[in-house]
């Protein structure tokens, strides 16, 4: 199974600054239509995760545009121009390239400070 | 407004049964992919199953292979998950996630239930 690796696993940032989680996949998630098949979620407190990012950097609907994915084969960033008190909660990045199964991160959880 | 919905959690004992369903409502179900998702403290989020639109194709995690089935009614617009041979290690909040898609790969899981608890107790 593809193993999925998050850094930091926790961080606290201030309201209005800018927020980054990287992201690590044992194996290269860039398959041979030209997607890359990494997915970004976020569990908010006390609820079941959303998804926030499909195929590296498309943004779902409804998601703000503060919300950016970036990165390549096996290596990945979201980014949180600007942090707001509603992202708090956790943050996991998950594969879809390599299945079954589908591989989560460990999770990131953000506060607000 | 697209919707899973979550029932047939519980406690049961190791080695018993439990089958969970999944209401979707809000799309035309017979067309996506469904996965059931779990997460507990300890494991995180594991995905466990995922069926096609017609139901025609199935897929298992290891750990729960031979021992949970899933499967779907699309006259009812349902996905269940029949678990069998349950052990304290199944103990989880368990997710019904829809796929974007008709097949299982190349989907994201873009929309959640809010879970059902199972807990796995003598």
């Amino acid at each position: 199974d593809v193993v999925m690796t998050q850094t930091p696993l926790s961080l606290s940032v201030t309201p209005g600054q800018p927020a980054s989680i990287s992201c690590k996949s044992s194996q290269s998630l860039l398959n041979g239509d030209g997607k890359t098949y990494l997915y970004w979620y976020l569990q908010k407190p006390g609820q079941s995760p959303q998804l926030l990012i499909y195929e590296l950097s498309s943004r779902f609907s409804g998601v703000p545009d503060r919300f950016s994915g970036s990165g390549s084969e096996t290596d990945f960033t979201l980014k949180i121009s600007r942090v707001e008190a509603e992202d708090v909660g956790v943050y996991y990045c998950m594969q879809g390239l390599h299945l079954p199964p589908y591989t989560f991160g460990q999770g990131t959880k953000l506060e607000i400070k | 407004e697209v919707q899973v919905s979550e029932s047939g959690g519980g406690l049961v004992q190791p080695g018993g049964s439990l089958r969970l369903s999944c209401a979707a409502s809000g799309f035309t179900f017979s067309k996506f992919a469904m996965n059931w998702v779990r997460q507990t403290p300890e494991k995180g989020l594991e995905w466990i199953s995922g069926i096609t639109g017609d139901g025609g194709s199935l897929y298992y995690t290891g750990s729960v292979e031979g021992r949970f089935t899933i499967s779907r009614d699309n006259s009812k617009n349902t996905l269940y998950l029949q678990m069998n041979s349950l052990s304290a290690e199944d103990t989880a909040v368990y997710y019904c996630a829809k796929g974007s898609g008709y097949y299982y790969y190349f989907c994201a899981m873009d929309v959640w239930g809010q879970g059902t608890t199972v807990t796995v107790s003598s």
